[in-house]
C-alpha cells in the first residue's frame, strides 16, 4: 500500500504566487487534514474533511483552500503565499476521526 | 483554545532508565493521541487512547489517560537508544486536533 502521499516534497515560492499541495490516500479513509508544522509550535490544523464533498476549517485556515471531491483527494491550495505560510506541511488520514491517523512524508515549503 | 502543555519539552536519559512525559490539556475530552517523530521525517501514530482510564503498551512504551484529571502519561520503561525520537499528544475536541508541542527525547547509550 502506498499509504498517504504528497507532492512535493519541497517547494520555494515567491511572495504572491499560489500553488496546490497534493494529497492521496488509498486507503479508503473518511476523515483526511492538512497540517502545518513550525519550530516549536507543534502541528496545528488547517482544514479536515470527514468525507467527500465536506470540510471544515481548523485552528489557522487562513490563507488556505481546500477541496475534497473524491475520497482519495484532498488538495490543499495557498491562494497568494506569504513568507510568514514558510512551513513544513503535512496530509493525513484515518478511518474515521477518532481512528488512527496516517500522515504523509510531509511537503518543506519555503516563501521568499 | 484549547491548550496542550507537554513536559518536559527535552528529556536526555540514560538507557535503561525508566522516565514518563506528560500531556496536560485545558478542556474536555475524552480521545488523545500519541505520535512519534524522527527528524526529518513523518510522524507515526503509537497510541490512541479513546476513554477515561484507557492504558496501552507497545514494547517499552505504555499510555495512560485520566480525562478528569485533563492528564495522558507517556511512561518509557528502560529505555534504549532506538526510543530516541520527538513525541507528540494531540487532544480531539471538535472535530478538531490540537496537538502539543513535542516531546525531544534521547537516550545517551
Amino acid at each position: 500500500n502506498a499509504g498517504v502521499t504528497q507532492t512535493p516534497k519541497f517547494q520555494v515560492l515567491k511572495t504572491g504566487q499560489s500553488m496546490t499541495l497534493q494529497c492521496a490516500q488509498d486507503m479508503n479513509h473518511e476523515y483526511m487534514s492538512w497540517y502545518r508544522q513550525d519550530p516549536g509550535m507543534g502541528l496545528r490544523l488547517i482544514h479536515y474533511s470527514v468525507g467527500a464533498g465536506i470540510t471544515d476549517q481548523g485552528e489557522v485556515p487562513n490563507g488556505y483552500n481546500v477541496s475534497r471531491s473524491t475520497t482519495e483527494d484532498f488538495p490543499l491550495r495557498l491562494l497568494s503565499a506569504a513568507p510568514s505560510q514558510t512551513s513544513v506541511y503535512f496530509c493525513a488520514s484515518s478511518y474515521v476521526r477518532e481512528s488512527e491517523a496516517f500522515f504523509g512524508q510531509g511537503t518543506r515549503l519555503t516563501v521568499v | 483554545e484549547l491548550k496542550v502543555e507537554q513536559n518536559p519539552l527535552f528529556l536526555s536519559m540514560q538507557e535503561g532508565k525508566n522516565y514518563t512525559i506528560y500531556c496536560n490539556y485545558s478542556t474536555t475530552s475524552d480521545r488523545l493521541y500519541w505520535y512519534r517523530q524522527d527528524p526529518g521525517k513523518s510522524l507515526e501514530s503509537l497510541f490512541v487512547l479513546l476513554s477515561n482510564g484507557a492504558v496501552k503498551q507497545e514494547g517499552r512504551l505504555m499510555a495512560s489517560l485520566d480525562t478528569k484529571a485533563r492528564l495522558s502519561t507517556l511512561h518509557i520503561t528502560a529505555a534504549v537508544h532506538d526510543l530516541s525520537a520527538t513525541y507528540f499528544c494531540a487532544v480531539d475536541s471538535g472535530n478538531q486536533f490540537y496537538f502539543g508541542t513535542g516531546t525531544s527525547l534521547t537516550v545517551i547509550p
